[in-house]
């Protein structure tokens, strides 16, 4: 069964960083597009960010552009969200999410999701 | 930026259809995804690629587009499918990704 498990959400102040962490395991991690999903207590899910296969490609949502930095680690299983300059609306429960593969392609929409770690901006 | 309208709520009786719409203006040449959040749960994909059904997701379920409007469809709904439905999309470059709004169906 596919895992992923979140790591690394906590409190900080405004102006902060935070480094998120997501460890996968039961599939072959390096096939697959990630992504990170954010909601706000009692809001709707945001896409925040996207990778591909091997790290090339990075997109992001304009709110988060030039503060948040997504990456991965192929050789430790492993996705990973940098989040600087941390705001009060950037609280919320960010999930890791896996791509799908179908008919011999992988695509980037979310198919297994993690069950999410709570990062909380503020004083 | 690109925006998927959905409403925020749907309500209907058990037994009955329930259908949730989504509104966007690169349907046309995008997929549309769904996905089922029950609340304190993580989300869980129950329509793909417009109208295709993971595995172990009940025939019940069931996607369609027509022009910028993607639909789904709960036939039969059950009091076991209350939860929060959001779509899911692109925008016309494919690089920017975006979820609808949500929407509540409520099924008593």
């Amino acid at each position: 069964e596919v895992q992923l498990v979140e790591s690394g959400g906590g409190l900080v102040q405004p102006g902060g960083s935070l480094r998120l962490s997501c460890a996968a395991s039961e599939f072959t991690f390096n096939n697959y597009y990630m992504s990170w999903v954010r909601q706000p207590p009692g809001k709707g899910l945001e896409w925040v960010a996207n990778i591909n296969q091997d790290g090339s490609e990075k997109y992001y949502v304009d709110s988060v552009k030039g503060r948040f930095t997504i990456s991965r680690d192929n050789a430790k299983n492993s996705l990973y969200l940098q989040m600087n300059s941390l705001r009060a609306d950037d609280t919320a429960v960010y999930y890791c999410a896996r791509g799908y593969c179908s008919g011999g392609s992988c695509s980037v929409p979310p198919q297994y999701w993690g069950q999410g770690t709570l990062v909380t901006v503020s004083s | 930026s690109y925006e998927l309208t959905q409403p925020p709520s749907v309500s209907v009786s058990p037994g009955q259809t329930a259908r949730i719409t989504c509104s966007g203006d690169a349907l046309p040449k995008k997929y549309a995804y769904w996905y089922q959040q029950k609340s304190g749960q993580a989300p869980l994909l129950v329509i793909y690629e417009d109208n295709k059904r993971p595995s172990g997701i009940p025939e019940r379920f069931s996607g369609s587009t027509s022009g910028t409007l993607a639909t789904l469809t709960i036939s039969g709904a059950q009091v076991g499918d209350e939860a929060d439905y959001y779509c899911y999309s692109s925008d016309s470059s494919g690089n920017h990704r975006v979820f609808g709004g949500g929407t509540k169906l409520t099924v008593l």
